[in-house]
């Protein structure tokens, strides 16, 4: 069975600063996605962004990045020039290929300080 | 295009009382799920359809039924609540191969007491 870890519970950063939030997994699978969701307090679940387990380049979208480390298996996330709607819990989570549920980890409690 | 909806928003049952929560996609997905979110716990599969007409636990199935009514539409029923199914009920939908992301709805928030 698949695992995903989140190991900071809470994180809190400066508007404007950079945070990274981490993720490790563990699965015996080759091919797989991985995902971190933004909830803010409407509860929404949000995508942020997806990284293909077969592509060696890291996943960008606008201020948020990854850093994917396959063989380690570790997947955090980076959010440069952080804003006050960045306020959100962040989960990662793992999918295997095809019809599959996610799996997520436990979820990081990020609050951006004025 | 709604996406995913879910119907209510809210709920307060009674111990014992049953009642079905909704849940339809306007994305013409093939697989569905339902989550539920308790705090410290992220989230947890409870039942998904892959594809209309099958259906299948996930990990905290006890005390839930599952129907996957047509393609668009996957219902999760609680027959007879507990305090323990107090948590906040996401539904999400995923196209398939190729498009392997899914969409959460905005979740209902039940309190059984």
């Amino acid at each position: 069975a698949q695992t995903v870890t989140q190991s900071q519970p809470e994180m809190s950063v400066q508007e404007a600063e950079t945070v990274t939030l981490s993720c490790t997994y563990d699965t015996s699978e080759n091919n797989y996605y991985l995902f971190w969701y933004k909830q803010p307090p409407s509860r929404q679940m949000i995508l942020v962004i997806r990284q293909e387990a077969y592509k060696q380049q890291n996943a960008t979208e606008n201020r948020f990045s990854v850093n994917f480390q396959k063989a380690a298996k570790s997947f955090s996330l980076k959010i440069s020039d952080s804003q006050l709607g960045d306020t959100a819990m962040y989960f990662c989570a793992f999918m295997k290929l095809g019809n599959t549920p996610l799996v997520f980890g436990k979820g990081t409690r990020l609050s951006v300080i004025a | 295009n709604a996406g995913v909806t879910q119907t209510p928003k809210f709920q307060v049952l009674k111990t014992g009382q049953s009642m079905t929560l909704q849940c339809a996609q306007d994305m013409n997905h093939n697989s569905m799920y339902w989550y539920r979110q308790d705090p410290g716990m992220g989230l947890r599969l409870i039942y998904y359809s892959a594809s209309e007409g099958t259906t299948d636990k996930g990990e905290v199935p006890n005390g839930y039924n599952v129907s996957r009514l047509n393609k668009r539409e996957f219902s999760l029923r609680l027959e007879s609540a507990a305090p323990s199914q107090t948590s906040v009920y996401f539904c999400a939908s995923m196209w398939s191969i190729g498009k392997d992301t899914q969409y959460f709805g905005p979740g209902t928030r039940l309190t059984v007491l």
